[in-house]
């Protein structure tokens, strides 16, 4: 069956840079998906990456994408207090029109000052 | 826009109780969501709407009903609570299918005893 492993926790200091990591299952997901959820929101996208894609650079955020291990990550530079949250990797099946995510169980990224 | 709106953020019931859980967005979005969110876990589906009048199951839809009679709104409604269904319940919208963003709301945080 489908599934997505995340680590639980991750403590960075300020300034230094985060790598969250996610492994998957399911080698037909055309799109893989970061989310950020701050304590008591609802989630909020911050990223994705579309299958064919190795790297996708969006301001402090690189997400990297190896399929042949099924291994994707986020990393975060110069990270700042403001990005204590718990990250959520999730990939959507193949043709899923519904737009059936599989969630991991998310990483919570702490930043000391 | 308020996007996507729940209502109550917080319930405690009892075994056996009922309730329902309320969503609207403004977004005039198609696709609408539940998922719910144990403690440590990422999101499961519950149910989903395609577009008013058409629904259907997720990955744990057992112990919930739903029903879309208007874009707008998405009710999820629990019958014969029981303590499993302890979870936090998040409701999101998306104005299409497969890869389109998902929206989602705040979130409501459900204990049963």
């Amino acid at each position: 069956g489908e599934d997505v492993e995340q680590s639980l926790f991750l403590s960075v200091r300020e300034g230094d840079s985060s790598v969250i990591n996610c492994t998957y299952t399911d080698s037909s997901s055309t799109y893989l998906y970061w989310y950020k959820q701050e304590p008591g929101a609802g989630l909020q996208l911050l990223t994705y990456i579309f299958s064919n894609m190795d790297m996708k650079q969006d301001q402090r955020l690189t997400v990297l994408l190896n399929k042949k291990d099924k291994h994707l990550s986020l990393r975060i530079a110069d990270t700042q207090t403001g990005d204590s949250a718990i990250y959520f990797c999730a990939e959507i099946l193949y043709g899923g029109s519904q737009g059936n995510l599989i969630f991991g169980k998310g990483t919570k990224l702490s930043v000391k000052p | 826009n308020a996007g996507v709106t729940q209502t109550p953020k917080f319930r405690i019931l009892k075994i056996g109780q009922s309730m329902t859980l309320q969503c609207t967005q403004d977004m005039n979005h198609n696709y609408m969501y539940w998922y719910r969110q144990d403690p440590g876990m990422g999101l499961k589906l519950i149910y989903y709407s395609v577009g008013a009048g058409i629904t259907d199951k997720g990955e744990v839809p057992n112990g919930y009903n739903v029903s879309r009679s208007t874009t707008e709104d998405f009710p999820l409604r629990l019958e014969l609570a029981a303590p499993s269904q302890t979870s936090v319940y998040f409701c999101a919208s998306s104005y299409g299918g497969g890869t389109y963003e998902q929206y989602f709301g705040p979130g409501t945080r459900l204990t049963v005893t």
